[in-house]
């Protein structure tokens, strides 16, 4: 069954600090892979994607993950955080068959100043 | 400009009082989703569609109905809603199929839908 697993509910970081938010999946074939956030009030926002290719995928707003097929992972990465970036982070992985999307339960994030 | 919308944005209700959310979108896109999101639970999907006229359950079916008679319109229906039921709703829409997935496509989620059932 497919699984996406944010191991960090909560991840404080200072400004300027580089940032990584971990993903684990479980799914069978070769998995569609997307980080969206979420500000406080607000709808989904994407911020990358994976399908194929290079496991290097580089996103809005100075983001990027990277796509580890023996590690079942997918983590966002930023290299230096601005206090904008506080928000809610979710990964998830999709169907080529149905469209599903499987969300994990999220990563909160926190900037201090 | 392309988006979802959903109406009402915010909702108090009562038990057993049926209700309908409403979700049209303005892109064209043929795949319809709804989700419910609980804190610790990230977004959990309800139900789907393909097309017109086309809907299948997700995870978390149960106490919802939908229906899609018209491409751009994918209302939620909740027949006799329960407390339980109370979250927060999005509605997402994308093209279909996935190998319609290129670079430029994504899945565009409404701004939610705060129910809250008494």
């Amino acid at each position: 069954a497919q699984s996406v697993t944010q191991p960090d509910i909560h991840i404080t970081v200072s400004e300027g600090a580089s940032l990584e938010l971990r993903c684990n999946y479980s799914y069978g074939a070769t998995p569609y892979l997307f980080w969206y956030v979420q500000s406080p009030g607000q709808g989904l926002q994407l911020l990358l994607k994976y399908f194929s290719g290079d496991t290097l995928v580089q996103g809005i707003k100075g983001f990027e993950a990277e796509f580890k097929r023996s590690q079942s992972s997918f983590n966002l990465r930023k290299p230096s955080v601005h206090w904008s970036d506080a928000a809610e982070y979710f990964c998830a992985v999709g169907s080529s068959n149905t469209g599903k999307l499987i969300f994990g339960q999220g990563t909160t994030l926190q900037v201090k100043p | 400009e392309a988006q979802v919308t959903q109406n009402p944005r915010y909702l108090i209700t009562v038990t057993g009082k049926k209700l309908t959310v409403t979700c049209s979108q303005n892109m064209n896109h043929e795949y319809m989703s709804w989700y419910r999101q609980d804190p610790g639970l990230g977004l959990r999907q309800i139900y789907y569609s393909m097309n017109v006229e086309v809907t299948d359950k997700g995870d978390v079916p149960e106490g919802y109905k939908v229906s899609r008679k018209e491409k751009r319109n994918f209302p939620l229906i909740l027949e006799s809603p329960s407390p339980n039921q109370t979250s927060l709703y999005f509605c997402a829409s994308s093209f279909w199929p996935p190998s319609a997935y290129t670079r430029e496509d994504t899945q565009y989620f409404g701004p939610g839908t705060r129910l809250t059932v008494l």
